[in-house]
C-alpha cells in the first residue's frame, strides 16, 4: 500500500526555537491532515490542507500543502515545553477513501 | 460534550486468551476504525467500518475480529491468534462523507501480554 515519508524521525531543540518537519508522498493527495499526539493519548488534529499551495496556521503551527500534491511541511514558531509529542501527517488519495499515515516526528524540547 | 471513548486504558492478557476492548462515540459518525501503534512506528489500521452491520479488513487484520451492531459502538476481540497482541490500540470516527475532515481519535487503549 501507499507509504508515508516523514523527516525528520526525531528531533531535539531548544525552548523559543522554531521547528520545520515534512511529508512526502510517492502518490499524488487530495488532502493531508496533521496530527500531535501526546504520551499516552489518542492524536488529536491540528490542521487540515485541501488544495495544493495551501497555508494553513493554527496559532503557532503553519502547515503547507506542497505544490506537487507530493508534500505537505509543519512549521512550529517558538517552541514550548507543551510542544513535546509525535506529529503524525496524514494523507488521503482520493475523497472518500482511508487516510494513511506517517511514521510520525517525535519533538522533544529542552528548557 | 461529544466524544469517543475507549476502555479499559490499559488491559493485560494472558497467552491463548481473547480480549475485548471497547470503543464507543456520540458523535453521530458513520465510520469507525481501528487502528494498532507500535514505538517508533506509524499508525497500521486493523478493521473499519462505514456503516452499522457492516465492516472491512484494513492491513493487519489476521488474529482481530470487530463487530458493529450499534452506530454508536465498534468493539475490537484481540484473539489469540494475534502472534503479537502487545501494543497501543487506537479507535477513531469520522463522518460518512468526511472521510474528508479527518478522523477523530480516542484515548487509545495499551493491551499488554503476560
Amino acid at each position: 500500500g501507499q507509504q508515508l515519508n516523514q523527516s525528520p524521525q526525531s528531533m531535539f531543540i531548544q525552548e523559543g526555537e522554531d521547528v520545520s518537519m515534512n511529508c512526502t508522498s510517492s502518490s499524488i493527495f487530495n488532502t493531508w491532515l496533521w496530527y500531535k499526539q501526546d504520551p499516552g493519548e489518542g492524536p488529536v488534529l491540528l490542521i487540515a490542507l485541501y488544495k495544493a499551495g495551501e497555508l494553513t496556521s493554527n496559532g503557532r503551527l503553519t502547515a503547507q500543502f506542497g505544490i506537487t500534491r507530493k508534500d505537505s511541511f509543519l512549521n512550529i514558531s517558538a517552541s514550548i515545553p507543551s510542544d513535546v509529542g509525535i506529529y503524525f501527517c496524514a494523507g488521503q488519495e482520493n475523497y472518500g477513501q482511508n487516510f494513511v499515515f506517517g511514521p510520525g516526528t517525535r519533538l522533544s524540547v529542552l528548557p | 460534550d461529544g466524544g469517543i471513548t475507549q476502555s479499559p486504558k490499559y488491559l493485560f492478557r494472558k497467552e491463548g486468551q481473547n480480549v475485548t476492548l471497547s470503543c464507543e462515540q456520540n458523535l453521530n459518525h458513520d465510520a469507525m476504525y481501528w487502528y494498532r501503534q507500535d514505538p517508533g512506528q506509524g499508525l497500521r489500521l486493523i478493521y473499519y467500518s462505514q456503516i452499522v452491520n457492516d465492516f472491512q479488513k484494513g492491513d493487519i487484520a489476521e488474529g482481530y475480529s470487530v463487530s458493529r451492531e450499534k452506530k454508536e459502538s465498534f468493539p475490537l476481540t484481540v484473539t489469540s491468534a494475534q502472534k503479537n497482541p502487545t501494543a497501543f490500540y487506537l479507535c477513531a470516527s469520522s463522518t460518512g462523507q468526511g472521510v474528508y475532515y479527518g478522523y477523530t481519535f480516542g484515548s487509545g487503549t495499551r493491551l499488554t501480554v503476560v
